[in-house]
């Protein structure tokens, strides 16, 4: 099972970011979403496709549909640069997504 | 406060054999799914395997890239889950990291990491 995420999401500061998961029907499966700053461990911040940790902020969101899975982050910050991955349990495996690097400019 | 905390990294030769351990604590051990998942310099993350809570079976499974390779155990007594590996290669560098996995599959729970270094 594969999951395709973008390389790379720009965004301005304020603006909306929504960073993309694809996967065969992955609508039918559990997505969770991690942030990845360098040289750190990850850290979750949606689980079960839509659900938030505590001390992740409100502006993050997810939902997932059909043959993609999202994270929306509202109101862009400075501090949301990171990389973002995707990840679900598929037939014994778990798998990531390739990552996407958020950048806001 | 559940801890984890990667140990027996290092720089280690091609076909040789190295065991990370993962010491935890601040909750029960043998309750929990352990993984180790990995990220190779400048690279996304790669699950590595997991062993399975005991009421599971505490039973594992494996990446197919480290299939046969590695082998992931844990000490109940200790509190430590232990990732061997054997024949390693210079694609096996990376830092890695385990994670203690929910009933949900999801990851809220990380150490730091330990790197390890594939090179002759």
């Amino acid at each position: 099972y594969e999951l395709t995420q973008p390389l790379s999401v720009s965004v301005a500061p304020g603006q909306t970011a929504n960073i993309t998961c694809g996967g065969d029907k992955i609508g039918y499966k559990s997505v969770h979403w991690y942030r990845q700053e360098p040289g750190q461990a990850p850290v979750l911040v949606i689980y079960r496709d839509r659900n938030r940790p505590s001390g992740i902020p409100e502006r993050f969101s997810g939902s997932n549909s059909g043959n993609t899975a999202t994270l929306t982050i509202s109101g862009a910050q400075a501090g949301d640069e990171a990389d973002y991955y995707c990840q679900v349990w598929d037939s014994s495996t778990e798998v990531f997504g390739g990552g996407t690097k958020l950048t806001v400019l | 406060e559940v801890q984890l905390v990667e140990s027996g990294g290092g720089l280690v030769q091609p076909g040789r054999s190295l065991r990370l351990s993962c010491t935890t604590s601040g909750f029960s051990f043998g309750e929990y799914t352990m993984s180790w998942v990995r990220q190779a310099p400048g690279k996304g993350l790669e699950w590595v395997g997991f062993i399975r809570d005991k009421l599971s079976g505490g039973t594992t499974e494996y990446a197919a890239s480290v299939k046969g390779r590695f082998f992931i155990s844990g000490d109940d007594s200790k509190s430590i889950v232990y990732l061997q590996m054997n024949s390693l290669k210079i694609e096996d560098t990376a830092v890695y990291y385990c994670a203690r996995r929910s009933t949900s599959s999801f990851y809220k729970y990380w150490g730091q990491g330990t790197l390890v270094t594939v090179s002759s």
